[in-house]
C-alpha cells in the first residue's frame, strides 16, 4: 500500500518569498514521486517527477523538489514566488510498476500576497 | 494538440436523474482514468482503462456508477440514479503505456445534483 501526506492544506506567501510545500510518502517499494499543479477551474498538470537517478529534480516554472529516502519526503520549493504561482499543488506517489496507479495527497492551496 | 476533452463542462441535474459524462483522451494514449474531486475527500481515482479494458474499478463508489470505453477515443461515466452527494468535479485523464504516472488531465465536469 502507498500513501501521501501533505502538511498544510493552505500556504500563504508574499511575492518574491520562498515557496515550500511539504510532502511525505509511504511506500513498500522504491517510489516514483510527482508534483502536480491545478490552476483555478482547470485540470491537474504535471509539474515535475522523480523516478530514478538524481534526487534533486527540476520542473516547470522554476519549481524543484528533492527526494530524501531517509526522511520519506519529497518537498517542493521555489526560491521566489510569483503571483501566477497561486494554485493548488498535489503530491503523488506510484510504486513504479507498469500499470500501477497514482495515489494523490490532499493538496496544498497556495496564496501569493503582493 | 487538442488535449483531453470533457463534456459537458457543467451539469446541473435533479436527484434521481441519469447523468452521463464524456471524455475524449489524447490520441495515441493507452490509459484512461476517471477521478472525482470534492472538498471533503480530495481527489479520488474511480476507475481506469488500458486499451479500452477496465483494469481497476475499486474506486467506483457503488452500483449507481458505471463507466465504459467503447473505443480508444471515447469514454463515458454514468451515474444512475444521481444523488446530491455525487456533486463534485469529475476529471478524465489519459497517459501513455510505460508512463502511466504522467497523466494529462481534462478541464473537468462540475456536477451539481439538487
Amino acid at each position: 500500500a502507498q500513501s501521501v501526506t501533505q502538511l498544510g492544506s493552505h500556504v500563504s506567501v508574499s511575492e518574491g518569498a520562498l515557496v515550500l510545500l511539504r510532502c511525505n510518502y509511504s511506500s513498500s517499494v522504491p517510489p516514483y514521486l510527482f508534483w502536480y499543479v491545478q490552476y483555478p477551474n482547470q485540470g491537474l498538470q504535471l509539474l515535475l517527477k522523480y523516478t530514478t537517478g538524481a534526487t534533486l529534480v527540476k520542473g516547470i516554472n522554476g519549481f524543484e523538489a528533492e527526494f530524501k529516502k531517509s526522511e520519506t519526503s519529497f518537498h517542493l520549493t521555489k526560491p521566489s514566488a510569483h503571483m501566477s504561482d497561486a494554485a493548488e499543488y498535489f503530491c503523488a506517489v506510484s510504486n513504479g510498476a507498469a500499470g500501477n496507479k497514482l495515489t494523490f495527497g490532499g493538496g496544498t492551496r497556495v496564496l501569493v500576497k503582493p | 494538440d487538442a488535449g483531453v476533452i470533457q463534456s459537458p463542462r457543467h451539469e446541473v441535474t435533479e436527484m434521481g436523474q441519469e447523468v452521463t459524462l464524456r471524455c475524449k483522451p489524447i490520441s495515441g494514449h493507452d490509459y484512461l482514468f476517471w477521478y472525482r474531486q470534492t472538498m471533503m475527500r480530495g481527489l479520488e481515482l474511480l476507475i481506469y482503462f488500458n486499451n479500452n479494458v477496465p483494469i481497476d474499478d475499486s474506486g467506483m463508489p457503488e452500483d449507481r456508477f458505471s463507466a465504459k470505453m467503447p473505443n480508444a477515443s471515447f469514454s463515458t461515466l454514468k451515474i444512475q440514479p444521481s444523488e446530491p452527494r455525487d456533486s463534485a468535479v469529475y476529471f478524465c485523464a489519459s497517459s501513455l503505456a510505460g508512463k502511466i504516472y504522467e497523466q494529462y488531465f481534462g478541464p473537468g465536469t462540475r456536477l451539481t445534483v439538487t
